[in-house]
């Protein structure tokens, strides 16, 4: 299965600023998925990105808050723009690997002061 | 409500025991997976089960399609063991996309 390397692990970042996380993948892959987990709450779907096109977003965020670039089938970002203390998480990236399987990157656990 | 549960919460139990965690959905599904997430957050996938049992080393995972529920077990559990234990449902309306449950917390104490 793929191997999913995420950048950073971690970060403590102040107010109003932006944060890019990257996902890098062993192997190329069509889709990628974008997670967020609030402390103490279970993941939440960001968003799906595919290469060449715009990524698909759910229902409570928006592209100007997580812009998500895909520039080819092994790697992906997610920016978190314009912090605020509720934006405190664990975002984790994703990706399907065959029929109904998925692998996880390590997470990056993100602190706003 | 959610559309994956899970029981409980919260287990803590001693070096040794055999433990069980539960896991409900309300939707049709193709099949479910069992994760582990350590302290750092990130996961990894334990099972994938669309039917029946499937086991690896002390751990045992098994669902019920008809009664909607899956069970996760341990066997001689040991420290190293301690982590947030989460269920996630791929629902079968097309879009394949995951939902997941709240997470069991388990904690084996030496």
């Amino acid at each position: 299965s793929a191997v999913i390397s995420q950048k950073p692990s971690r970060d403590i970042c102040q107010r109003g600023t932006s944060l890019t996380i990257q996902c890098q993948v062993d192997s190329q892959v069509t889709m990628m998925f974008w997670y967020r987990q609030q402390p103490g709450q279970s993941l939440t779907l960001i968003a799906t990105a595919n290469q060449g096109s715009e990524a698909t977003y759910e229902s409570g965020f928006v592209i100007d808050k997580f812009p998500i670039s895909r520039p080819n089938l092994t790697f992906s970002t997610l920016t978190v723009s314009n912090m605020s203390p509720e934006d405190s998480s664990i975002y984790l990236c994703s990706v399907g690997t065959g029929p109904y399987g998925y692998t996880f990157g390590s997470g990056t656990r993100l602190t706003v002061v | 409500k959610n559309e994956v549960e899970q029981s409980p919460q919260n287990l803590t139990a001693q070096e040794g025991e055999f433990i069980t965690i539960n896991c409900s959905y309300s939707v049709g599904i193709s099949a479910l997976h069992w994760l582990q997430q350590h302290p750092g957050g990130g996961i990894v996938s334990l099972f994938m089960l669309s039917s029946g049992k499937k086991k690896h080393g002390r751990l045992i995972a098994t669902i019920n399609i008809q009664e909607k529920h899956s069970s996760l077990h341990i066997t001689a559990s040991h420290p190293r063991d301690s982590a947030v234990y989460i269920c996630a449902a791929i629902s079968n309306f097309g879009n394949e996309k995951l939902t997941f449950g709240t997470g069991t917390r388990l904690t084996i104490i030496p």
